[in-house]
């Protein structure tokens, strides 16, 4: 079946340009993570949402950070006026119990 | 804060070797414990998980891992690794008492020469 799929698979933007990272998940899973994976590091913890709610928004950076599921299935990852250290790759993962997660493919953004 | 630690940053091996990748937490409280890799140019997959029950946990590939609770590890093993088991490993760790996000080690950069 289909797995996570995260739209673009590339993202290049400009110094204090505003950017949204899409996710789809799983049909049917109710969990939904994103993480961000900078060079030579592991993924990064950002939000974690149960359905339509953001259940866990602890590893989000700063309020330039934000992220909705309106309808409880895809969700976006939106960045305000974007920073060079906010380039690195930005992974969605999803769930059906909150057990194992299913990584997406990321997006790689980077900010010039 | 949890934190999770890989102590091998890049392994070189020849083909037919065996290896051992370590995992190190620390975190006191009841964990689940998972491997993932990343193939080239792929999306992280998941190797294997513990959650209870035997500590010894078998996953895709020949891949094995042992919890040690007294040494809060979750080492990575096996007996012979192939070519195309060049990948980047990473261990992970959710804390019952932490929410649902996995915490990631740094990750294990393997390389093995054919």
């Amino acid at each position: 079946g289909a797995g996570v799929s995260q739209t673009p698979s590339n993202k290049v933007t400009e110094k204090g340009k505003y950017v949204e990272l899409r996710c789809d998940p799983i049909s049917g899973h109710t969990a939904l993570y994103w993480y961000r994976q900078s060079l030579g590091q592991g993924p990064e913890f950002l939000i974690y949402f149960q359905g339509t709610g953001a259940a866990d928004d602890s590893g989000l950076p700063n309020d330039r950070f934000f992220a909705v599921r309106p309808e409880g299935s895809v969700s976006t990852l939106k960045i305000q006026r974007t920073e060079r250290g906010d380039s690195a790759v930005y992974l969605c993962a999803s769930s059906p119990t909150g057990n194992e997660q299913f990584f997406g493919p990321g997006t790689r953004l980077t900010v010039l | 804060a949890q934190s999770v630690s890989q102590h091998n940053h890049h392994v070189i091996l020849s083909e037919a070797a065996s290896l051992e990748l370590g995992c190190n937490y620390s975190y006191g409280g009841t964990v689940n414990l998972f491997w993932y890799v990343q193939y080239p140019g792929q999306h992280l997959q998941l190797l294997l998980k513990y959650f209870s029950g035997d500590p010894l946990v078998k996953g895709i590939k020949g891949f094995e891992a042992e919890f040690i609770k007294s040494k809060f590890s979750f080492n990575l093993r096996k007996p012979s690794v192939q070519w195309s088991d060049t990948a980047e490993y990473f261990c992970a760790v959710r804390s019952n008492n932490a929410g649902n996000m996995l915490t990631f080690g740094g990750g294990t950069r393997l390389m093995v020469k054919p």
